[in-house]
């Protein structure tokens, strides 16, 4: 298994909701990322974990809530979101340090 | 041409024209780049990498070029095809320590006209 998977695909919410995205790999990969990418925008970092530990926090929101159960799965929980961070969001994987990043498809969150 | 702003730098060429998308990084002390491609409504996928150490990857029909004394990259891409129209990101890493982090290049839209 070659591949990061993400799901929801799409999600919408409202600004008093709870939701959580979901990114798993199976490639013994040991850092995991979250990325935000806006239209025509490059991803901009969120979060990094390297062997299931919060590495790097890019100064998000608290609103934006990472979890690292185990080495393969990565969840990014969110609670009282804006109209602003809707926004395609994107995990992905690395083997080891500065090593190419695997990116999953994508989680397509509009927030109302 | 080039634009800068909220708008793609764009790239428009013919199907079987070669392609030369520029990128310049701005972090003389990285040592790892790599370049991705993102069709739309897809996360990005990974193309070509080069460390440092080299000037020249070549991968299939893809060509990165790096320049560590102006701090340019550079993807060719040969003969370039339909299915070859997307956006693509250069990202730089500093590698050593802790330090996972790319950072991405704002990306530039190749469009291949049949």
């Amino acid at each position: 298994d070659t591949e990061v998977t993400q799901t929801p695909k799409h999600l919408v919410m409202g600004m008093t909701n709870k939701k959580s995205l979901k990114c798993e790999q199976h490639m013994g990969h040991r850092a995991m990322y979250w990325y935000k990418q806006k239209a025509k925008k490059p991803p901009e970092l969120m979060f990094v974990y390297s062997y299931e530990k919060l590495s790097i926090n890019e100064s998000v929101p608290s609103r934006f809530s990472p979890e690292c159960p185990n080495s393969s799965l990565l969840n990014l929980h969110l609670h009282a979101l804006q109209p602003e961070d809707s926004a395609l969001y994107l995990c992905a994987s690395s083997s080891g340090l500065a090593l190419e990043q695997f990116f999953g498809p994508g989680t397509r969150l509009t927030v109302l | 041409g080039e634009s800068v702003g909220l708008h793609l730098p764009t790239l428009s060429v013919q199907e079987g024209d070669n392609s030369i998308i520029n990128c310049a990084y701005s972090n003389s002390a990285s040592d790892y780049f790599i370049w991705y491609k993102q069709e739309s409504g897809k996360g990005p996928q990974f193309i070509i990498d080069i460390r440092s150490n080299m000037d020249k990857r070549q991968g299939q029909r893809v060509t990165v070029l790096l320049n560590k004394t102006v701090k340019h990259l550079s993807l060719q891409i040969a003969a370039t095809q339909p299915g070859d129209s997307a956006v693509y990101f250069c990202a730089e890493n500093k590698s050593g320590g802790s330090n996972y982090k790319l950072t991405f290049g704002k990306g530039t839209l190749l469009t291949v006209n049949p």
